[in-house]
């Protein structure tokens, strides 16, 4: 399967603790985008990468979130000290840069999610 | 901040119907405007327009851009109940990043 992976797939844990998601790209997608989702809500943007640098992050994104791609491949997302209002799908999504196919690169292609339970 | 707005928020509708899904839109630096569908997992590309224009697909979904008044409009004729999904507009910018919209869930019922 060469598409977006994401693990695990959910995610139960207790207030307070800390979270960790893993993204695998596309392997020769250089943009990975981090989500959050609601029920009844589109995915909200949280922050994205190209390559290994982080551009952009969101003003959702508190100081208890914090993403990483070190080499410019995988992405992880943690969550510190999580809360009940962090429960959500966690999406991540990747695309080229490259002008290729219909979108011209600019289609992203998502994982299957990490769906965050937290008690 | 950037904005995208969907409308309607659902909509049930019986097969062979005609369907509207709107998406109105308010960011800096507009490089382009995509759709996607959403069934019961993540969302897959449906369409992407640069320019205000219309392009088909599949013969029953078409998409039209407005990039003067800030505004696209998804069809989708003679409906299926398989049409029946989230439907998402998503705008990028230049800067790279993506807003999306809240989501149209269609209904379809045989």
């Amino acid at each position: 399967d060469t598409g977006v992976s994401q693990n695990p797939r959910h995610k139960i844990t207790k207030r307070g603790q800390n979270v960790t998601f893993r993204c695998d790209p596309i392997s020769e997608h250089n943009r990975l985008y981090w989500y959050r989702q609601t029920l009844g809500q589109g995915p909200e943007f949280l922050t994205y990468f190209q390559n290994e640098a982080q551009l952009e992050k969101s003003r959702l994104l508190s100081d208890r979130f914090s993403a990483e791609r070190p080499k410019g491949s995988f992405s992880t997302l943690e969550i510190q000290r999580t809360e009940q209002g962090d429960s959500a799908m966690y999406l991540c999504a990747s695309r080229t840069t490259e002008m290729k196919g219909t979108s011209g690169g600019n289609e992203q292609f998502f994982g299957p999610g990490t769906r965050l339970t937290v008690l | 901040e950037d904005k995208v707005v969907q409308s309607p928020l659902s909509l049930v509708v019986h097969e062979g119907d005609t369907v509207t899904l709107n998406c109105s839109y308010e960011v800096t630096n507009f490089r382009s405007l995509l759709w996607y569908k959403q069934e019961k997992k993540a969302p897959t590309f449906l369409f992407m327009l640069t320019s205000s224009g219309i392009e088909k697909k599949s013969g029953r979904l078409s998409n039209i851009l407005d990039k003067k008044e800030l505004f696209s409009i998804l069809n989708i004729t003679a409906t299926q109940t398989g049409d029946s999904a989230i439907y998402l507009c998503a705008v990028n910018t230049n800067a790279g990043k993506s807003t999306f919209g809240d989501g149209t869930t269609l209904t379809v019922k045989p």
